[in-house]
């Protein structure tokens, strides 16, 4: 059974650019979750869905930041225009529903480093 | 206002002996936490989780210990095998805030051969 899936793994760009990460879902999960890692501030949420529906944006730095989940089976992230201080890695994540014991699974990651 | 906070940011044990990764909080209200775990260049894997209602679950070699009053738990792997060696992850998840987790730091477990 395929686990969630980002992409790009990597992705580096220049300063001013748009960038999109991309997720899929476990299939049968009901709730996405988008998550930034950094040094500084470790793992943080910046947005999740429930039924292809946001329900809390409140992580989301700046208006800059813009998120999708038009199907069940696929989400995006978008920064745009990017800075420096977007460097980060960025996961995804699923679970069948938001309940407290329901464990969360991730992506892999998408590595992104602006330049 | 960190709510979870791992103080321990590495550790280092002989393959064999017991691994102890702490985690405190301030949330009262937290009503799970989970441990989990993460290789470099993957995303975290769940570990093991325990309800606010128990003090101790087991799975395995892995045990997780909450002491509601101290606002601390902890995770015990024993006996601890290189394979353990990744980064370690506590998260809490609180009901008033739509059941979302708030994560440790983590800490670096590197396990000795």
């Amino acid at each position: 059974d395929a686990g969630v899936i980002q992409s790009p793994r990597h992705e580096v760009t220049e300063m001013g650019q748009e960038v999109t990460l991309r997720c899929k879902p476990i299939s049968g999960h009901n709730s996405l979750f988008w998550y930034r890692q950094t040094m500084m501030r470790g793992l943080e949420l910046l947005i999740y869905f429930n039924n292809n529906v946001p329900i809390d944006d409140s992580g989301m730095p700046e208006d800059r930041f813009s998120a999708k989940m038009p199907n069940a089976s696929f989400s995006t992230l978008k920064i745009q225009p990017s800075e420096p201080r977007d460097s980060a890695v960025y996961f995804c994540a699923s679970s069948e529903r938001i309940v407290g014991n329901q464990p969360q699974h991730f992506g892999d990651g998408t590595r992104l480093s602006i330049l | 206002d960190q709510q979870v906070k791992q103080n321990s940011p590495s550790l280092s044990v002989q393959e064999g002996r017991i691994s102890i990764l702490n985690c405190d909080y301030t949330n009262s209200m937290f009503d799970y936490f989970l441990w989990y775990k993460k290789y470099p260049a993957e995303g975290p894997t769940f570990l093991i989780s325990i309800s606010s209602i128990k003090d101790k679950n087991e799975d395995g070699r892995f045990t997780v210990f909450l002491n509601k009053s101290a606002k601390h738990l902890s995770l015990h792997i024993v006996p601890s095998q290189p394979g353990d060696s990744a980064v370690y992850f506590c998260a809490a998840s609180d009901p008033g805030a739509g059941n979302m987790l708030t994560f440790g730091g983590g800490t670096r477990l590197m396990v000795k051969p």
